[in-house]
């Protein structure tokens, strides 16, 4: 079975801050793209940052990175500098077999405080 | 003007009633996709489409039938609304042709669902 997981169903942190959302996936393909989705309470999904699997260098989108563990089938979100604005549900993702569409974790609500 | 458009944005109908949720894009992708999003289960793949003739099934289609008029437009419907539909509606578009294969998905702004 190929599932995207996140474990934390809401996370909160202090502006400036810097927090860490993880998720985890289960696939057999070996050339694929991760993605974090942000969704803000306007409910538009934004793309936040996409990682290429084979690429051993992990991706960087101004304050936003990546941990990705191939290996460990781990693709976590580092918010750094944390701001009010980045408050939103997150959703990581996964395309299904053959890539035709994205799996989508539960998401992780993240709440910033000033 | 949005890439990809929903109507409608919100609507609140009763059990029984026929629904349609409408998606149009000027991205130009031939891909199109409707997802459920449920709180604490994140989004879910009814149908997608990748042309005009080609239509499948995602994990929850049953109660739930789609259209691809043209190539730029994408509807659902509901034939006969029952309450557990109550959601947000997603439509989103990709392009595996254009510049990365990344399969990224592009969405709309999503339709409010609730079905009394």
């Amino acid at each position: 079975a190929q599932t995207v997981t996140q474990s934390q169903p809401e996370m909160s942190v202090q502006e400036a801050e810097t927090v860490t959302l993880s998720c985890t996936y289960d696939t057999s393909e070996s050339d694929y793209y991760l993605f974090w989705y942000k969704q803000p309470p306007s409910r538009q999904m934004i793309l936040v940052i996409r990682q290429e699997a084979y690429k051993q260098q992990n991706a960087t989108e101004n304050r936003f990175s990546v941990n990705f563990q191939k290996a460990a089938k781990s693709f976590s979100l580092k918010i750094s500098d944390s701001q009010l604005g980045d408050a939103a549900m997150y959703f990581c993702a996964w395309p299904k077999n053959s890539g035709y569409a994205l799996n989508f974790g539960k998401g992780t609500s993240l709440l910033v405080t000033p | 003007d949005a890439d990809v458009t929903q109507t409608p944005r919100n609507r609140i109908t009763k059990t029984g009633k026929r629904i349609m949720l409408e998606c149009s894009q000027t991205k130009g992708h031939d891909r199109m996709y409707w997802y459920r999003q449920d709180p604490g289960l994140g989004l879910r793949l009814i149908y997608y489409s990748f042309d005009v003739k080609d239509i499948n099934k995602g994990e929850i289609s049953d109660g739930y039938s789609v259209s691809r008029q043209a190539q730029a437009k994408f509807s659902l419907s509901l034939e006969s609304a029952i309450p557990n539909q109550t959601a947000l509606y997603f439509c989103a578009t990709s392009d595996p042709q254009g510049g990365q294969r990344t399969g990224e998905l592009f969405f709309g702004e999503g339709s409010r669902l609730t079905v009394l």
